[in-house]
């Protein structure tokens, strides 16, 4: 199975920050990657796709970039509705795995 | 709008069974394929199932394979999980999602729980 980690896996910053996570895969698996935004009780939401494409109706402070292993997610300026966990998920080879997720917080 | 809708969930004992259903609207159902995610209390994302829209494939996690059925009623609009043999460490909330692509899971419903315990 691909193992995916991401780091943090928590994180407080101020409103208007800008905040990074990233999440390594063990393999490479090109641009298969997606991000997700839960929030507590909630359904996971789908924010970034194939690495760096932005859903539809999702703020564009929300980006992602990377390939191969190596992949980052980032908030511009970071707003109190982003209060989240946020997950990686890899779909280039099944079983489809995610990161263990980071917990954001507000300072 | 599109939206998926689980239900079924529930308390039951270790070894019985249950059947989780994920009613979709708002889209061509037979289109994508579906697939379900579950979450443990307190934990993180598993992927456990996927069925391609006119059913001619399924995957499993191996965490559930040989124990959970994945189908389809595209006719109902409808997707379900049957799950026997449960174990305590099936207890979660079970998602279904939509499929766009090879895996970008674009809809998700609100999630179900079951909890296995005796």
């Amino acid at each position: 199975d691909i193992q995916m980690t991401q780091s943090p896996s928590s994180l407080s910053a101020s409103v208007g920050d800008r905040v990074t996570i990233t999440c390594q895969a063990s393999q490479d698996i090109t641009i298969y990657l997606n991000w997700y935004q839960q929030k507590p009780g909630k359904a996971p939401k789908l924010l970034i796709y194939d690495a760096s494409n932005l859903e539809a109706g999702v703020p564009s402070r929300f980006g992602g970039s990377g390939s191969g292993t190596d992949f980052t997610f980032t908030i511009s300026s970071l707003q109190p509705e982003d209060i989240a966990t946020y997950y990686c998920q890899q779909y280039d080879d099944l079983p489809y795995t995610f990161g263990q997720g980071t917990k954001l917080e507000l300072k | 709008q599109v939206q998926v809708v689980e239900s079924g969930g529930g308390l039951v004992k270790p070894g019985r069974s249950l059947r989780l259903s994920c009613a979709a609207s708002g889209f061509t159902f037979s289109d994508y394929y579906m697939t379900w995610i579950r979450q443990a209390p307190g934990k993180g994302l598993e992927w456990i199932s996927s069925i391609s829209g006119k059913s001619t494939y399924t995957k499993y996690a191996d965490s559930v394979k040989g124990r959970f059925t994945i189908s389809r009623d595209n006719a109902k609009k409808s997707m379900f999980l049957q799950m026997n043999s449960l174990r305590a460490e099936d207890t979660a909330v079970y998602y279904c999602a939509r499929v766009r692509g090879l895996a970008i899971l674009d809809y998700w419903g609100q999630g179900t729980l079951v909890t296995v315990s005796s």
